[in-house]
């Protein structure tokens, strides 16, 4: 009974480079959420994706930054032309039904722009 | 602004002994409020979830009070144990979105 698993668990990058984080829901779960944590910051939210289906992306930077969660697969947050700011550690989460049910959480990837 | 702030920042405190995290929320209109344990390099974990006409919610040594009038919770922590150290977050979830608003943590410490 695996719980949500993130890889990899820490990402190095050097500016300009491009980012992919990978996320597998607990079995069952056709909810991800991804959440980002700056140094000393609360965990802010970033998007809600069902399957192949993104339901809130209010959190999500304009520009640079996508998620998908296809069909088959882990969720992916991918980050283009990455910059020192996008230095965080990403979490992933995920809930059997819809977003009121509890989030079970991964153990998130630390990604280090360079 | 919706916001969660959290007290103190940090704790210190011996084994054995208890201690009480406070939690203030601006969040409205208000859904649930949940207090999660982080540990480091860790994803937080769910300790407690409390709808707005809960007043109390206890899992083991952690009970959780809240006070949706004046918009506190507090996480108190009995007979502290070395594995308690870690950081505990209020979240809050309003009515309206499907996102949770997280406070910043208080890091707690306990020591032998």
């Amino acid at each position: 009974n695996a719980g949500v698993m993130q890889n990899p668990r820490h990402l190095v990058r050097r500016r300009g480079q491009e980012a992919r984080l990978r996320c597998s829901p607990m079995k069952g779960h056709s909810h991800v959420y991804w959440y980002r944590q700056l140094p000393e910051e609360g965990l802010k939210f970033m998007v809600y994706l069902q399957k192949e289906n993104i339901i809130d992306e209010s959190g999500m930077p304009k520009e640079r930054f996508s998620a998908e969660f296809p069909k088959e697969g882990p969720s992916i947050l991918r980050i283009q032309q990455v910059v020192r700011g996008d230095s965080a550690a990403y979490f992933c989460a995920s809930s059997a039904t819809s977003s009121y049910n509890e989030q079970f959480f991964g153990p998130g990837t630390r990604l280090t722009v360079l | 602004k919706n916001q969660v702030e959290q007290s103190p920042q940090s704790l210190i405190i011996l084994e054995g002994k208890n201690c009480t995290l406070q939690c203030n929320y601006t969040v409205s209109p208000f859904s649930n409020l949940r207090w999660y344990k982080q540990d480091t390099g860790r994803g937080p974990v769910s300790l407690t979830i409390m709808t707005f006409s809960e007043n109390t919610k206890s899992n083991g040594r952690y009970t959780a009070t809240l006070d949706a009038d004046t918009k506190q919770s507090s996480l108190h922590i009995t007979a502290s144990q070395l594995s308690d150290s870690a950081s505990y977050i209020c979240v809050v979830r309003d009515q309206a979105g499907t996102a949770l608003i997280f406070g910043k943590g208080t890091t707690l410490s306990v020591s032998s």
